[in-house]
């Protein structure tokens, strides 16, 4: 069984710390991404990466970075949190290699920014 | 710009009815994948399937079965004889590949939760 796994599930943090979210997946794949789940939004996705040390801005990645230093670990990286970044996020990884595969997902980090 | 639209934001039903998820999406690549994810209250999603736009067969799963319809732009997603354990918000997604230099990459709808009431 895939495993995706992130390092908290509920995050609370004051208003200009810095966060960082962990996810890690065990299956070797090539792809991860982080999405922010808001009631009404639906998924929205933050950041990704293809392979290690590369990532690609998605929909919505202002005050936001990411860093993939190991093939099975990303992280989200919230560098000034502000009250509207309270969210669930998600993280999720899918293989690659020339086609779009089905995306595994963790159990979600609840974060509340105070 | 692609984009998925899943039209129903909330839908319930009574257990053993039939329903059917709608998901409408626009593209304008040739190439590209539907997806459908599930969302149980305990939160994790969970996949559930995955076309590619060169193939438009439907498909059946046990009491779940989708209807993809390039000529309409749709990939509806129907289950029969519901349950209560089908209750979940079901997102609808939209891939298109190579992922680089693209202002749009993966879209989700923004879900349809669904009540299966006893």
């Amino acid at each position: 069984d895939v495993k995706v796994t992130q390092s908290s599930r509920y995050l609370v943090k004051r208003t200009g710390e810095k966060v960082f979210l962990e996810c890690v997946q065990d299956m070797d794949h090539e792809n991860m991404f982080w999405y922010r789940q808001d009631p009404g939004l639906g998924l929205r996705l933050i950041y990704f990466s293809y392979d290690v040390k590369m990532k690609e801005k998605g929909d919505i990645p202002e005050g936001y970075s990411v860093s993939r230093e190991k093939k099975e670990r990303f992280s989200l990286i919230l560098e000034s949190a502000s009250t509207n970044q309270t969210s669930m996020y998600l993280c999720a990884s899918s293989l690659s290699s020339g086609q779009a595969y089905e995306q595994y997902f963790g159990p979600g980090t609840r974060l509340t920014v105070t | 710009a692609q984009k998925v639209t899943q039209a129903q934001t909330e839908i319930s039903v009574v257990e053993k009815e039939d329903v059917t998820l709608d998901c409408v999406y626009e593209t304008r690549d040739t190439t590209y994948y539907l997806f459908w994810y599930k969302q149980p209250p305990s939160g994790e999603l969970v996949f559930l399937i995955r076309r590619n736009s060169f193939d438009e067969q439907n498909e059946i799963s046990g009491r779940y079965s989708w209807n993809f319809q390039k000529s309409t732009s749709s990939f509806n997603f129907t289950i029969t004889a519901s349950q209560v354990v089908d209750s979940a918000v079901y997102f609808c997604a939209l891939e298109s590949l190579p992922y680089r230099d693209r202002d749009d990459k993966i879209i989700f709808g923004k879900g349809t939760r669904l009540h299966i009431l006893p």
